[in-house]
């Protein structure tokens, strides 16, 4: 595809439960990056790939939150035991460098925790 | 903890007014951006600043990268009903080593409307 795409584009789970969210970057792009953004928050960053490591997982609201990249391409943002804080839109992002300046979104996934 | 306090939150103005929209911080940023986002979309690159003190226009709009490149400005002239959307200043950092990548760091948003 031409851009970054997520899926699935909304998601709505019970308390407790655990979630995958995956994102599929531009092909070629090194970096990949997942953010999130909720109302009071705004748009926080998670953590960064470059290739199929994580330099920077700093984001990470606790230990429930964990990601993995596959092949330099894919990669998938797991939630456990989802708590209500955790609803919110997650965002990934590519660019073709660590240093580059244009980072692509995809459209997010919106997370419902009920 | 590196923070953009970005103003107003929300402006409603109407078609034909200029506007400006702030974006603050106490730290230094080795670049700023701004994104525009529609709603059930991600943020769209609208400009990148890198020079304290550089100017770029893009058609009506105008961005500023401050002198000592901790702040941003973002100026419409004229503005029209389809730049209705939320606007996003955001920063990057400088790591340990004295170098940035693309980890940013965003401002709470600007929602402008303009009405016909």
């Amino acid at each position: 595809g031409a851009g970054v795409s997520q899926s699935p584009s909304n998601k709505v789970t019970e308390k407790g439960k655990d979630v995958e969210l995956r994102c599929d970057p531009i092909s070629g792009h090194t970096a990949l990056y997942w953010y999130r953004q909720s109302l009071g928050q705004g748009l926080e960053f998670l953590i960064y790939f470059q290739g199929n490591s994580a330099p920077d997982k700093s984001g990470l609201p606790s230990d429930r939150f964990s990601a993995e990249r596959t092949g330099g391409s894919v990669s998938t943002l797991t939630i456990q035991r989802t708590q209500q804080e955790d609803s919110a839109v997650y965002l990934c992002a590519s660019s073709l460098f660590r240093d580059s300046y244009e980072q692509y979104f995809g459209p997010g996934t919106r997370l419902t925790v009920t | 903890t590196q923070l953009l306090e970005q103003s107003p939150q929300f402006l409603s103005i109407q078609e034909g007014e200029n506007l400006t929209v702030y974006c603050n911080s106490s730290s230094v940023f080795s670049s700023l951006q701004w994104y525009r986002q529609e709603p059930g979309e991600g943020p769209v690159l609208l400009v990148t600043v890198v020079t304290g003190g550089e100017v770029k226009k893009l058609k009506r709009l105008t961005f500023q990268f401050g002198d000592a490149r901790k702040d941003s400005s973002l100026h419409i002239t004229a503005a029209q009903p389809g730049d209705t959307g939320l606007y996003l200043c955001a920063g990057r950092t400088f790591d340990a080593g004295g170098t940035s990548y693309g980890k940013l760091t965003f401002g709470q948003g600007t929602i402008l409307t303009v009405h016909p």
